[in-house]
């Protein structure tokens, strides 16, 4: 398998505008999370899924942020509208019992 | 209160020394104990993985969880400045999410 898959790898845009971020999660997790990553913060949770289903949003900073996961192999990180405050590195990882492997994030600039 | 407090550093050491690092945490339900390792610019990856308390060794690397002090360590022998990176410790307790410390960055000096 080749990993959770995340894309864009890097975004840069401007203030207001709406971001999208991608995960493909590995085949057969039945967990799928979504962190975001600053230097003052480290590593926090935004949200994470069970079989499809959103468990847990309260780590979800404002109703600018949305996630979905409309089937098993996909899911969507969106950012409407962005501020500066918004850039991070956000990762998307997946799990299958014990072990959470991650993805290799998108690093996020809002100007 | 963060559940998970681990201190950032940085720390410095020379190649071959034993490198220590340690977390504390608060939730006395967390079962789950994981130290994950992160290269710059890079996602996180497992490193090891314990349940409850006790030891575990795989190669150089050693982790410790003692639940009754609520701390976890992770030991690193004959380290390599290859293992320089940031550290960081997770909890969790059954299928919930996990909680991260703030991750700890290690230099290994030639």
């Amino acid at each position: 398998d080749a990993g959770v898959i995340q894309s864009p790898r890097h975004e840069v845009t401007e203030m207001g505008q709406e971001v999208t971020l991608r995960c493909k999660p590995i085949s057969g997790h039945d967990y799928l999370f979504w962190y975001r990553q600053t230097m003052m913060r480290g590593l926090e949770l935004l949200i994470y899924f069970n079989n499809n289903v959103p468990i847990d949003d309260s780590g979800m900073p404002e109703d600018r942020f949305s996630a979905k996961m409309p089937n098993a192999s996909f899911s969507t990180l969106k950012i409407q509208p962005s501020e500066p405050r918004d850039s991070a590195v956000y990762f998307c990882a997946s799990r299958l019992n014990t072990e959470a492997f991650f993805g290799q994030g998108t690093r996020l600039t809002v100007v | 209160q963060k559940e998970v407090e681990q201190d950032p550093g940085p720390l410095s050491v020379p190649e071959g020394a034993i490198v220590s690092l340690n977390c504390t945490y608060s939730n006395s339900a967390f079962q789950y104990f994981m130290w994950y390792r992160q290269y710059s610019r890079k996602g996180p990856e497992l490193l090891m993985y314990t349940y409850s308390s006790g030891n575990k060794e795989d190669g150089r690397f050693t982790a410790q969880v003692d639940k009754s002090s609520k701390y976890i360590s992770l030991f690193i022998r004959d380290s390599q400045p290859s293992d320089s990176a940031t550290y960081l410790c997770a909890s969790r307790y059954n299928n919930n999410d996990m909680r991260f410390g703030a991750g700890t960055r290690l230099t290994v000096k030639p």
